[in-house]
């Protein structure tokens, strides 16, 4: 257990909808991370995350959004949902700070179903 | 731009033998470098990472990585490989300085890893 929570688990919604994927990181840490797990275009990091402000962007799409909290959970919004977003959306948190060594901790993933 | 390669799909290990599994990468300055392993229904877990000083690392479950400059390399081995070791193992890298590009990790395709009893 890497002390990074995720809810759901699973997630079935239909195109065109909207839907918000919570994480919890690990007690003290600040940094926040998601990423996107597809069978075809592999892991590919969204989004970072730091203390409440935005870190970094990676292969985000402008369907998608995030946002941290005041209590550093973190939630990733995605609308208008198309058929190639199923995917697994893992979220990470790393140890104080935004040192580029540090590794990251992943939660154990939503699974998101578009039908 | 920064990427992964891990150029094997899958290896397959008899039990007892000694398993690698391979991964290169292309940054434009200096790396870290991490390896994780993904259990069936399960997030990633950290095996170990490169960040500086000795070229071989040390991790968790018997694992180690070779971290090769002039090859851009970083080979993940285990001597005696288990069959509890079956999973699918990711290779990634995250530039030493962001330089104002991307700054989550870059995370190569993944390898099966199947150890035969």
């Amino acid at each position: 257990d890497s002390g990074v929570t995720q809810t759901p688990k699973h997630l079935i919604t239909a195109t065109g909808q909207r839907v918000t994927l919570r994480c919890s990181p690990r007690s003290g840490d600040l940094s926040v991370y998601w990423y996107q797990q597809s069978l075809d275009q592999g892991l590919q990091f969204l989004i970072q995350y730091y203390n409440g402000e935005e870190r970094a962007k990676g292969n985000i799409l402008e369907r998608f959004s995030a946002q941290q909290f005041p209590d550093l959970h973190s939630e990733l919004n995605l609308s208008s949902l198309e058929l190639g977003d199923s995917a697994l959306y893992f979220c990470a948190s790393s140890v104080r700070g935004t040192g580029r060594y540090n590794e990251q901790f992943f939660g154990p993933g939503t699974r998101l179903t578009v039908l | 731009a920064q990427s992964v390669a891990q150029p094997e799909d899958q290896v397959n290990v008899a039990e007892g033998n000694p398993l690698t599994v391979k991964c290169t990468y292309s940054v434009s300055g200096n790396p870290y470098l991490f390896w994780y392993v993904q259990y069936p229904n399960r997030g990633l877990q950290f095996l170990l990472k490169y960040i500086t000083g000795d070229n071989l690392v040390k991790g968790s479950y018997g694992f180690e990585a070779e971290f090769n400059k002039s090859q851009t390399s970083f080979h993940l081995k285990k001597p005696s490989a288990l069959v509890s070791d079956s999973a699918l193992y990711f290779c990634a890298v995250r530039e030493r300085y962001s330089g104002g590009g991307a700054d989550g990790l870059t995370f190569g395709k993944g390898t099966h890893l199947i150890i035969q009893p």
